[in-house]
């Protein structure tokens, strides 16, 4: 297909389990992105790739998350010892590279939804 | 700190009336903001992009404004349609790094 493509959809995991959460970007975008959305809330910014630069890991909530990208491609996005205060729809979007001082329009997939028991 | 400021509470409209979302923000200095809309159990889909130099942007039956004085931007939509019953959100960049930050948007209900 031609959008963001995440899987799994939906995932269920007891507390104290690792999970991996996948993103396939639209090829040509060297930027991509994980937002995390809880109910009710607005985007929560996780972590930022943008070509071969070193990754922006500031929004990440703790060291139990960790994402990476390989390729230039597809990211894994990574939760060990999950917590019940991570159950939320993970969020990936990608765009261009950034021109005239904007990032420009981002294309989001249609989200993980994480529910950890 | 940084702060973006959508209206949690839903707004009901009218079909054919206009629709006016706002978004406020302090201690920014946005290079540009943007609005998506989301649908339920859907990701966000990007609609306009406005910069700090441009007053107004107007796309199809959107028009964003953007005023860098009162930190704000209001987007409307004109002759609404119960389709456009959805929420929006709105975003700016984090001063140049390219992450934009999202406010929690504000739910649209247009009736018929």
């Amino acid at each position: 297909g031609a959008g963001v493509s995440q899987s799994p959809s939906n995932k269920v995991t007891e507390k104290g389990k690792d999970v991996e959460l996948r993103c396939d970007p639209i090829s040509g975008h060297t930027a991509l992105y994980w937002y995390r959305q809880s109910l009710g809330q607005g985007l929560e910014f996780l972590i930022y790739f943008q070509g071969n630069s070193a990754p922006d890991k500031s929004g990440l909530p703790s060291d139990r998350f960790s994402a990476e990208r390989t390729g230039g491609s597809v990211s894994t996005l990574t939760i060990q010892r999950t917590q019940q205060e991570d159950s939320a729809v993970y969020l990936c979007a990608s765009s261009l590279a950034p021109s005239g001082g904007a990032t420009g329009e981002l294309f989001f997939g249609e989200g993980s939804r994480l529910t950890v028991l | 700190s940084q702060k973006i400021e959508q209206n949690s509470e839903a707004l009901n409209i009218q079909e054919g009336k206009t629709a006016t979302l706002t978004c406020n923000y302090t201690n920014y200095s946005p290079a540009y903001l943007q609005w998506y809309r989301q649908d339920p159990g859907r990701g966000p889909v990007f609609l306009l992009l406005i910069r700090e130099n441009e007053k107004e942007k107007r796309k199809e039956r959107l028009k964003v404004t953007f005023d860098t004085t009162l930190k704000q931007s209001l987007f409307h939509i004109t002759a609404s349609q119960p389709a456009d019953s959805a929420t929006y959100l709105c975003a700016l960049d984090r001063g140049g790094s390219y992450i934009p930050t999202f406010g929690r948007g504000t739910s649209l209900i247009v009736h018929p």
